[in-house]
């Protein structure tokens, strides 16, 4: 069965030290991934993506992402966190084989900086 | 200004009165999408449209409809809703179909079935 996992519920890291939420995927094909950020009250927030190419993509915000194609793995950086960055985050993938409407979520993280 | 526009935001009903919510984007976008969030299970798609007239379920399509008649409009149809349809709803488009396009998401809609 295809899936995602973010295998932490919940992130806490200090202000200005580097950040790292993790994301593992199993899909068919070679997959699309993304990072969406979720703030209270309000619907994604689009991040960054990998489709094709270099393994470190950067995307809004200072954040970044590292694809490891042989650990099935896209997790997200930051090397110097802000209080601002607390928020609800969502690793997702979409397939690419087959059926291409579907995306698939992981269940989320909560990152939590602290002053 | 570029943006998914979700109608109700928040509604409270009752269990099996039809209720729907309205999905509308101004960015000409072919692909839209319908997602329901719940605690700890992140977003689960309900419903996707790759363009006019052209639908197929997600993860969890059981007791939706949705309908795609224009290109800026998706609503989601909940023609007799259950408690266990209560939840965070969430409409998306993106543009073109081959899946590499970000998705723009609406503000979301919470319902609660009583």
């Amino acid at each position: 069965a295809q899936s995602v996992a973010q295998p932490e519920d919940q992130v806490n890291v200090a202000e200005g030290n580097p950040l790292t939420v993790k994301c593992t995927y199993s899909v068919s094909g070679n997959p699309y991934l993304f990072w969406y950020v979720q703030y209270p009250n309000r619907g994604l927030q689009f991040l960054l993506k990998y489709i094709t190419g270099d393994n470190l993509v950067k995307g809004s915000y200072g954040f970044e992402a590292e694809f490891n194609k042989s650990q099935t793995s896209f997790h997200l950086k930051k090397p110097s966190a802000l209080v601002s960055d607390s928020a609800l985050y969502f690793c997702a993938v979409r397939v690419t084989r087959g059926n291409t409407g579907k995306l698939i979520f992981g269940q989320g993280t909560t990152l939590q900086v602290k002053p | 200004e570029a943006q998914v526009t979700q109608n109700p935001r928040y509604l409270i009903t009752v269990t099996g009165k039809k209720l729907t919510v309205t999905c509308s984007q101004n960015m000409n976008h072919e692909y839209m999408s319908w997602y329901r969030q719940d605690p700890g299970l992140g977003l689960r798609q309900i419903y996707y449209s790759m363009n006019v007239e052209v639908t197929d379920k997600g993860d969890v399509p059981e007791g939706y409809k949705v309908s795609r008649k224009e290109k800026r409009n998706f609503p989601l149809i909940l023609e007799s809703p259950s408690p266990n349809q209560t939840s965070l709803y969430f409409c998306a488009s993106s543009q073109g179909t081959g899946g590499n396009q970000p998705q723009h998401f609406g503000d979301g809609t919470r319902l609660s079935i009583l």
